[in-house]
């Protein structure tokens, strides 16, 4: 079975505060994904990436920053963490070598900012 | 630019009932539509997909339609149980791509 996991379920930051989300798969995928879920707004793309070191701006990057060191990590860096970034985010993991790129969900990391 | 518009937002079916779930797509290129389900939190997962060379598909009591020409797919469940109380999300993608353009979501609950 494939496993992505995010490195916590629930934190709480402060404005102005740099927030780290760590997203880890161990399936060997290409690709990684990062999204935010809010209530009526659906699964929204931050960014994604296709390969280490490789990434792409998905639909709403404003306010973020990602890192892909290794194949298998995928980081989220929020640089001043503000009220408005209040939010549930998922990482995802595909690969092409499955059928039309699967994406794989981890269980979400629930970020207050106060 | 690309987009996915699902409806409705929220749905309420008595147990046993049928529910349909509706999405339509911009991307005219697009050729491959799944279907997540995430259940009160958990991670979203795949439940059934659909390519543009098909236009039905079954698996037990689920079940997704594809019109092409209209460039909207629905979601179908059948017999509803408590257990498919969940929120449910389409997509749409293009074969190459890595890219899913998500819908906004329709959370089914389903009543005793």
């Amino acid at each position: 079975d494939v496993k992505v996991t995010q490195s916590s379920r629930y934190l709480v930051k402060r404005t102005g505060e740099k927030v780290f989300l760590e997203c880890v798969q161990d399936m060997d995928h290409e690709n990684m994904f990062w999204y935010r879920q809010d209530p009526g707004l659906g699964l929204r793309l931050i960014y994604f990436s296709y390969d280490v070191k490789m990434k792409e701006k998905g639909d709403i990057p404003e306010g973020y920053s990602v890192s892909r060191e290794k194949k298998e990590r995928f980081s989220l860096i929020l640089e001043s963490a503000s009220t408005n970034q209040t939010s549930m985010y998922l990482c995802a993991s595909s690969t092409p070598r499955l059928p039309w790129n699967e994406q794989f969900f981890g269980p979400g990391t629930r970020l207050t900012v106060l | 630019g690309e987009n996915v518009e699902q409806h409705p937002s929220t749905l309420s079916v008595q147990e046993g009932d049928s529910a349909v779930i509706k999405c339509t797509y911009s991307d005219s290129a697009s050729n491959y539509f799944p279907w997540y389900k995430q259940e009160l939190g958990k991670r979203p997962q795949l439940i059934i997909d659909i390519r543009s060379n098909v236009g039905e598909k079954k698996d037990q009591r689920i079940a997704v339609t594809l019109n092409k020409t209209a460039k909207h797919f629905s979601l179908h469940i059948t017999e509803t149980q408590p257990e498919d109380s969940a929120v449910y999300f389409c997509a749409g993608t293009t074969s190459g791509t890595y890219k899913y353009i998500f819908g906004t979501g329709t959370r089914l609950k389903v009543l005793a």
